[in-house]
């Protein structure tokens, strides 16, 4: 079993949709949250972090962790066609920054 | 501006060959890291080195060495390339916590 599962999708939203993600995970180690958004042929890019439970905001993003649950979700309000991408989650493993990833889950959203 | 660069964005090397994939980033980052992607399994770590000169291995090292000389500088070698290392081949650096990790652009590696 992967210490980290995230639905690969691919989901359609249509614009303006909310796209709500979401990760499991089976270490109650880990620390630190992130989400990386990837467009096609592109390096990974952080998109928000968290570090305790609870939800964080920042525009039209929402990240939101429960440990108890082992369970993380990023959120996308009145999302756009350039949200179309992959988005995967990541989980600081180690002091030494070494990060558990998600396999990604694609994202298309249609005009 | 975090910049990580990675010499090459499409290789094609054939079986057997020495691949040398280079990375270099701009923010004297301590740690240095190396991926494969591949669809379906997500990002794997091959090695990864948080300090000039030291270097650990990840999930999947076999078949792959690193160099690490100067800080900023991380070079992946693959020794005698395989069709089975066809892969997009990611690096990227993080500094003090909360280690988050910047990307290079990745190198789409194809082996014949």
């Amino acid at each position: 079993q992967k210490e980290v599962e995230q639905d690969p999708g691919p989901l359609s939203v249509p614009e303006g949709a909310i796209v709500s993600l979401n990760c499991t995970y089976s270490n109650s180690a880990f620390q630190y949250f992130m989400w990386y958004r990837q467009y096609s042929r592109k390096g990974p890019e952080l998109l928000m972090y968290t570090y305790s439970s609870g939800n964080k905001e920042d525009g039209r993003f929402t990240a939101q962790v429960d440990k108890s649950s082992k369970y993380i979700s990023l959120f996308i309000r009145d999302s756009q066609p350039s949200d179309s991408a992959t988005y995967l989650c990541a989980m600081l493993t180690d002091s030494w920054g070494k990060f558990q990833f998600g396999a990604g889950t694609q994202v298309v959203v249609t005009p | 501006d975090v910049k990580v660069t990675q010499s090459s964005r499409y290789l094609v090397k054939r079986t057997g060959e020495k691949v040398f994939l280079e990375c270099v980033q701009d923010m004297d980052h301590e740690n240095m890291f190396w991926y494969r992607q591949d669809p379906g399994l997500g990002l794997r770590l091959i090695y990864f080195s948080y300090d000039v000169k030291m270097k650990e291995k990840g999930d999947i090292p076999e078949g792959y060495s690193v160099s690490r000389e100067k800080k900023e500088r991380f070079s992946l070698i693959l020794e005698s390339a395989s069709t089975n290392q066809t892969s997009m081949y990611l690096c990227a650096s993080s500094g003090p916590g909360p280690y988050e990790q910047y990307f290079g652009p990745g190198t789409r590696l194809t082996v014949t």
